[in-house]
């Protein structure tokens, strides 16, 4: 049962147009979002957080925007470059229980083609 | 200043076996998190760990257990290897426990269960 789902296993899109990766939630008890990239052979980095008590935070050429009552999350990269290329994850986390645990998605992977 | 690194990265191992892989956090981290990445998938949560107590367990059977030491280090075993368990296995280290807590990867140890 999948928490936290990516549909898209993967996206192309041309250097400098804006790459959008999406993310839908299922459980109403997360309240923190994040999004990791991953490069080949490295572990996962941080890359960009939003609280449920705000709808976008911006960091650079990346904003995250989160719509609440849709349960659903989208990475915005602006303009897009070809070092952006990796693997895109979703990840979550609730308040209460099982607060120490981040919920990933499947990953998207993007290639930025120069 | 180093990041979390873990050791070996490589790892093939037999069905039945038993394997111990390790785990460094960055220097003034005290909590210590386990994943599991299978190919194709997110990482999953196995364990954290902070100040050498267990906090939290993923739902992952009693033959993977782990431990945390006084300088914070980690070790995460699993017993009587199955091939499902082929995996990438990602130590993750954070100064506390809190939810929000941004958390460092280190590139992981490949496990190939043969």
């Amino acid at each position: 049962d999948q928490q936290v789902k990516q549909n898209s296993p993967s996206l192309s899109v041309q250097e400098g147009r804006i790459s959008i990766l999406n993310c839908d939630y299922t459980n109403s008890m997360f309240d923190y979002f994040l999004w990791y990239k991953k490069y080949p052979a490295e572990g996962p980095t941080f890359l960009i957080s939003i609280s449920s008590i705000k709808d976008k935070n911006e960091d650079g050429r990346f904003t995250v925007f989160l719509n609440k009552s849709a349960k659903h999350l989208s990475l915005h990269i602006v303009p897009s470059q070809p070092g952006d290329s990796a693997v895109y994850f979703c990840a979550a986390i609730g308040s209460g229980a099982g607060s120490y645990q981040l919920t990933f998605g499947k990953g998207t992977k993007l290639s930025v083609i120069p | 200043d180093a990041g979390v690194t873990q050791s070996p990265t490589h790892l093939i191992k037999t069905r039945g076996q038993q394997v111990t892989l390790r785990c460094s956090p960055i220097s003034g981290h005290k909590s210590v998190s386990w994943y599991q990445q299978v190919l194709g998938q997110g990482p999953q949560f196995i364990f954290q760990y902070y100040e050498k107590e267990e906090r939290g367990r993923g739902n992952f059977p009693d033959r993977f257990s782990a431990r945390q030491f006084p300088n914070y280090s980690s070790e995460l075993n699993v017993n009587a290897l199955l091939l499902g368990d082929s995996a990438l296995y990602l130590c993750a280290s954070s100064l506390w426990t809190a939810g929000n807590e941004k958390l460092f990867f280190g590139s992981g140890t490949q496990l190939s269960v043969l």
